[in-house]
């Protein structure tokens, strides 16, 4: 299994208030986890990423959590804002020889 | 930062047509890829390549050719279009493999009709 779960598809919250998506992964191998934020009409682009020897990395209100035990890793957007607003997908991968396999992807709404 | 273009940015060709999507980068990157993005799917990858002349094959591979001709140029060949190759394409280059931060292209919307 390769598959990556991403969960909610849709998510909508009022500014202000934090955003937690969630993502699962079947293999036990992976070891490269990055989020990918999506605006309309854009290309995805990496807004964080952590890596298997870590359990949490934090950087610009965004924080990441890796729990590899339960092979599950979230991102949680603190203080969300308008630009927010976006698609966001995780990814999983393993080692050299692989690639990054994509969630199904989270639109999230900030709302005022 | 990394640049990826790709060309045409949009394609509208009948079932059974031919189409060739382009994708450049400057990067110097050794690793190319192109992904199509569904809705309820997310990104899936089609083919990707290490280097010139090189083609791997993804998960999503069925009625798609692919040729990297150069280390700057990968190419997505579409034979035969049928209407479930209407999609969003994202082409992305990465300077290794799987480990690396994957730059994207603006995209390319093809419509199969």
């Amino acid at each position: 299994g390769e598959q990556v779960e991403q969960l909610p598809s849709i998510l909508r919250v009022q500014e202000g208030s934090s955003a937690s998506i969630n993502c699962t992964y079947e293999n036990s191998a992976s070891n490269y986890f990055p989020w990918y934020k999506q605006e309309p009409g854009e290309n995805p682009k990496l807004i964080i990423d952590i890596r298997s020897n870590m359990e949490r990395k934090q950087t610009q209100g965004l924080i990441v959590l890796l729990d590899k035990k339960a092979k599950r890793f979230s991102l949680h957007i603190t203080d969300t804002q308008p630009g927010d607003s976006a698609m966001y997908f995780c990814a999983a991968s393993a080692n050299s020889g692989t690639y990054q396999r994509f969630g199904t992807g989270t639109k999230l709404q900030v709302v005022p | 930062e990394a640049a990826v273009t790709q060309s045409p940015r949009n394609k509208v060709t009948v079932t059974g047509g031919n189409v060739t999507l382009s994708c450049r980068q400057t990067n110097s990157h050794n690793y190319m890829y192109w992904y199509r993005q569904d809705t309820g799917h997310g990104l899936r990858l089609i083919h990707y390549s290490y280097g010139a002349g090189n083609l791997q094959i993804g998960d999503v591979p069925d009625g798609y050719k692919a040729t990297r001709t150069t280390q700057e140029d990968f190419f997505l060949l579409l034979e035969l279009a049928s209407p479930s190759q209407t999609s969003l394409y994202f082409c992305a280059s990465s300077e290794g493999s799987s480990g690396n931060t994957l730059y994207f292209g603006e995209g390319s919307r093809l419509i199969v009709v």
